[in-house]
């Protein structure tokens, strides 16, 4: 099993729709969650960090559910702009790096 | 504020040559350093990363080698190129392991 699995997709959605991915992680100890998002042969960027309440910001919101090792990714009114790769990144414990995950690509069409 | 410089952005070698990629940080001190590769299409594979100058960890054994001369730069080398070298290679600093990384611009290097 791997350590931090992401469907590959694609989500192929509307303009405006509300879509979600979600990331499940294989270690019970993990400790810090980002989201990152990558477009088409660039670098991947720091999206959100994921906090265990739970955070918006703006379009976006994370979630944690610890109990069932998961991290959600909710993406409000999507914008033709937000067609990227969602990449799910977990470390394990406090001295650990990160592991990221395979990537889930999001395409919005007009 | 600080920056992450890698170069160059795109390399073509043939096969058996030689490779020296190299990464620089900007404003910060002692940052943790990573090299990643990505192939087409797949997800980012962590080659090395560094706490500090001269200490190297090599997560994938390969023909390639990690360097760090100075306290903000990574250097990226092989002797002799193999064409499963291909990808897009990354560069990324954080302050500490647990922290997000941010990642410079990245080489894509086509093997002939």
């Amino acid at each position: 099993r791997k350590e931090v699995e992401q469907d590959p997709g694609p989500f192929n959605v509307p303009e405006g729709a509300t879509v979600a991915f979600n990331c499940t992680y294989s270690n019970s100890a993990s400790q810090s969650f980002f989201w990152y998002r990558q477009d088409c042969r660039k670098e991947p960027k720091l999206l959100m960090s994921v906090y265990s309440s739970g955070n918006e910001d703006g379009r976006f919101t994370a979630q944690l559910n610890r109990a069932s090792q998961y991290i959600s990714l909710l993406i409000r009114d999507s914008k033709l702009s937000d067609s990227a790769t969602y990449l799910c990144v977990v470390t394990f414990n406090a001295g650990n790096m990160l592991t990221f995950g395979g990537g889930t690509r999001l395409m919005v069409k007009p | 504020s600080q920056t992450i410089h890698q170069w160059p952005a795109t390399l073509v070698q043939p096969v058996g040559s030689p490779l020296s990629l190299e990464c620089t940080v900007e404003g910060t001190s002692n940052p943790n350093l990573y090299w990643y590769r990505q192939a087409a299409g797949r997800g980012l594979q962590l080659l090395f990363y560094s706490v500090g100058i001269g200490q190297i960890s090599s997560e994938v054994p390969q023909n390639l080698s990690a360097s760090r001369p100075q306290d903000r730069q990574f250097i990226l080398s092989s002797k002799k190129l193999l064409l499963s070298d291909s990808g897009f290679y990354l560069c990324a600093w954080s302050t500490y392991n647990n922290q997000p990384q941010h990642f410079g611009d990245g080489t894509r290097l086509s093997i002939l």
